[in-house]
Formats: C-alpha cells, structure tokens, sequence
C-alpha cells in the first residue's frame, strides 16, 4: 500500500517548455487535490476532483490543466512554464465519508524549477 | 486579509515544555479544522482533526476549536526535540485552505 505516490520527484524545465506531473493513489479515495507551496505562503490548491469525471479549479489554477485519468490517477500539465511556477507541488488525496472525512493525504512532492 | 492566518514563528521551546500553535480563520461557514506536520523538505502528515467546539486530545496533541471566535489551537504537551517542524492549520468550507505554517523548534 504506497498511498499516494508523484513523479518525477525533481524537474529543471526552460521557460515555455511544458510537462506533466503524474499522481497516484491507491487507498480507492475519491477526491484527489493538486497544491503548490512556496515559502511564506502555505499550500495552495490548483485544482481538485471532487470525484472521477469532475475537476474544479481551485485558489489559484492559471496556467496549469489536469486530467482525471481514472479514479487512482490525477495529473496537473504546465503548458508553457513560467519561472513564476518554481514551487513544490503536492498531490493529495481523500475520502468525503466515514470516521477520516476530509482528511487528505500526501505524496511526496515534485520539486519543479523554472529556468 | 489571509484566509487562515498562523504566526510564523519560530516559537522556541526547551524540552519538556507545553508548545502553543494558533490559528484564525475568516469563513465563518468553515466545518472542518486540522492540523498537519511538516519536517523540512517532506510533505505534511495530518496530527489531528477536529469538528465540534471544544478540546480534543490525541496522546500529547490537544486540538482547541472556537467557531464564535474562529480560532483553533494545537497543544503540544512533553514537547520533543523530534516535535521540531512546521505546523500546518488547515480549514475547510467548499475546499480546504491552508495558513502558511508556524516553524516550532523544541531545544534539547
């Protein structure tokens, strides 16, 4: 049981390429989440699934898609990266039911630098 | 105005002692209320939650909520060294909003 799992753990990408952070869950959780954390700001939510086929922007999704995959998988695309994207990005995910209502769980971070 | 507002510290405590994390918030229609760990350069693990007004206790974690005052608490009893890191206050309505951290460093 590897919880929630994220790749690449470390990417150094030029300004206007683009790329996709893959995540994984496999607690069959039906809520998944993308954040950003930058110093002196906290996490920050990009987007979210409410559950498979649904996504819904969150606190700050400008430049930044995703794609519910299936109900395990929920990747987060840069289409043309910007330096102002550098950050630590976060997948997590959670249960809207039962005695671990909202509790979300993370992976382990992607470590992303804009050049 | 931040949704969630935690002082960023660092609060220094020596071992042994009660470390005292705080948080407010802005939604009044906020319904959920946690607390994560953060070490440096991992991601955040969930301490506690906590729904209803009151005292929650966990081992030496109590959760402190006050909906009128939109004010949630973290108590750290015994602290550790091991305690050392980050503190994430977490709230949630629609979605969850985070405060930026308070860095706790407990000295041996």
């Amino acid at each position: 049981n590897a919880g929630v799992t994220q790749t690449p753990k470390f990417q150094v990408l030029k300004t206007g390429q683009s790329m996709t952070l893959q995540c994984a869950q496999d607690m069959n959780h039906n809520s998944m989440y993308w954040y950003r954390q930058d110093p002196g700001m906290g996490l920050r939510l990009i987007y979210y699934s409410a559950s498979e086929g649904t996504t819904d922007k969150g606190e700050v999704p400008n430049g930044y898609n995703v794609s519910r995959l299936n109900k395990r998988e929920f990747s987060l695309r840069l289409e043309s990266a910007a330096p102002s994207q550098t950050s630590v990005y976060f997948c997590a995910s959670s249960d809207r039911a039962g005695v671990d209502i909202d509790t979300q769980y993370f992976g382990p971070g992607t470590r992303l630098t804009v050049l | 105005q931040k949704e969630v507002e935690q002082n960023s510290g660092p609060l220094s405590v020596p071992e042994g002692a009660i470390a005292s994390l705080n948080c407010t918030y802005s939604d009044r229609g906020s319904q959920s209320f946690f607390w994560y760990r953060q070490y440096s350069g991992k991601s955040p693990e969930l301490i506690m939650s906590i729904y209803s007004n009151g005292d929650k206790e966990d081992g030496r974690f109590t959760a402190q909520l006050n909906k009128a005052s939109q004010y949630v608490s973290l108590l750290i009893r015994d602290s550790q060294p091991s305690d050392s890191a980050t503190y994430l206050c977490a709230v949630r309505n629609n979605d969850m909003r985070f405060g930026a951290g308070t860095r706790l460093t407990v000295k041996p």
